[in-house]
């Protein structure tokens, strides 16, 4: 068990609306990140945050942004979905306890109509 | 250049055979590697940690060569189960969040 939850798991959404997803953690993890996932592309990362309120961008942060109001929670938001930003969602966590080993939540499957 | 490159594949092998993937990475100050196993529309899973000495689990054996820079997974006995992708993860340090992500190798093991 990974203690990482992700919510919702599944979500169609119309473009222009906007969406946030969850992550949860249960075990501490200093790191978090949330990573994208498509077709040819593999694992992208969208932000990360190193602690509480701090955040940075990874390499596809345009029209997403996080936060981070406490250890146990990261949240990405969509301003206004579009139909690129149609995928699965990663959440994960990773920590010095952890031995540097990254741990992915299930995954958030998001459409864009 | 990427970081982390694999060949993606498709592996496609009988049972019982035996399979090894690379990675290479570019970064000469990596310090971490790790593999990874994804089923299709699940989220990845670590298989193992990749150590200096090379270490084995079972059916699965991993390498670090640091001086051509490339880790490998080696599989024996495949079973039909072992069908997925495996994910080359390499961390730059120790801050954890200097990972970089093979995009994956596909493998395809038949009856």
């Amino acid at each position: 068990d990974a203690g990482i939850t992700q919510s919702p798991r599944h979500k169609v959404t119309e473009t222009g609306t906007p969406v946030t997803l969850r992550c949860h953690q249960t075990e501490n993890h200093r790191y978090m990140y949330w990573y994208r996932q498509d077709p040819g592309h593999g694992l992208r990362l969208i932000h990360y945050s190193y602690g509480v309120k701090d955040t940075d961008k990874g390499e596809v942060s345009d029209g997403y942004s996080v936060s981070r109001s406490k250890t146990e929670d990261f949240l990405l938001t969509l301003e206004s979905a579009t139909s690129s930003q149609t995928s699965v969602y990663f959440c994960a966590g990773q920590g010095l306890l952890s031995g540097n080993t990254i741990y992915f939540g299930e995954g958030s499957w998001l459409t864009v109509v | 250049r990427k970081e982390v490159e694999q060949d993606p594949g498709p592996f496609n092998v009988p049972e019982g055979a035996t399979v090894a993937f690379n990675c290479t990475y570019s970064n000469s100050a990596s310090q971490s590697f790790f593999w990874y196993r994804q089923d299709c529309r699940k989220e990845p899973k670590l298989l193992m940690s990749v150590y200096s000495s090379g270490n084995e689990d079972g059916r699965f054996t991993a390498q670090l060569n640091r001086a051509s820079q490339y880790i490998s997974l080696l599989i024996r006995d495949s079973k039909l189960s072992d069908s997925a992708t495996y994910l080359c993860v390499v961390l730059n340090s120790n801050s954890g969040y200097a990972l970089n992500f093979g995009k994956g190798t596909s493998l395809l093991v038949t009856p």
